[in-house]
């Protein structure tokens, strides 16, 4: 079965630090995958996804995700992080099925 | 963006009286979803629709049942609400390939 995985329940970085929020994900073949933000009292929004091709994706607000089959892996990346960057984020594998799978996501602070 | 609503976006209700939540897209997606959002578990998908007068049950359909009359709209019940569904609830809508997702702005659920 489809199962994905965020490690890190939570992650503290400084502002202006890099920020990396790992995602594992199990399925037989190339899954779609997505990584989401949410801030407080807020839906859901799409940061970035990848279907196919390059590995590495580009997203919003500065956010880029690189998937590595080899690590079952599609791991969330920014160089700098801003204040505005706290949230919980969740990363998400479809393609088995009409349905995603969801980790049970990350929430990051951001320090002064 | 699938344009999505829901209403309420807040209630408060007793145990035991039906409750109704709305959500409405106006892109014309054909799959639908519920989840429920609660600290520690994630998100966790409730009832789906596949088209009109089309559903499934999600992993905690349970005390929730859902109706699809138009594509535009799908309707998420509890028909006797529960202390254990206080919870915040999300709609979202899906593209027809690759499972990508849009999602509501939530409601938040109390039941007392």
């Amino acid at each position: 079965a489809q199962s994905v995985t965020q490690p890190d329940i939570h992650i503290t970085v400084s502002e202006g630090a890099s920020l990396e929020l790992r995602c594992n994900y199990s399925y037989g073949a190339t899954p779609y995958l997505f990584w989401y933000v949410q801030s407080p009292g807020q839906g859901l929004q799409l940061l970035l996804k990848y279907f196919s091709g390059d590995t590495l994706v580009q997203g919003i607000k500065g956010f880029e995700a690189e998937f590595k089959r080899s690590q079952s892996s599609f791991n969330l990346r920014k160089p700098s992080v801003h204040w505005s960057d706290a949230a919980e984020y969740f990363c998400a594998s479809g393609g088995a099925t009409n349905k995603l799978i969801f980790g049970t996501g990350t929430l990051l602070a951001v320090q002064p | 963006d699938a344009g999505i609503t829901q209403s309420p976006r807040h209630k408060v209700t007793e145990t035991g009286t039906p409750v109704t939540l709305r959500c409405h897209q106006t892109e014309n997606h054909r799959y639908m979803y519920w989840y429920r959002q609660d600290p520690g578990h994630g998100l966790r998908l409730i009832h789906y629709s596949y088209g009109v007068k089309d559903t499934d049950k999600g992993e905690v359909s349970d005390g929730y049942s859902v109706s699809r009359s138009k594509t535009e709209d799908f309707l998420l019940t509890l028909e006797s609400a529960t202390s254990s569904q206080t919870s915040v609830y999300f709609c979202a809508a899906q593209r027809e390939t690759y499972n990508e997702q849009f999602f509501g702005p939530g409601t938040r659920l109390t039941v007392l």
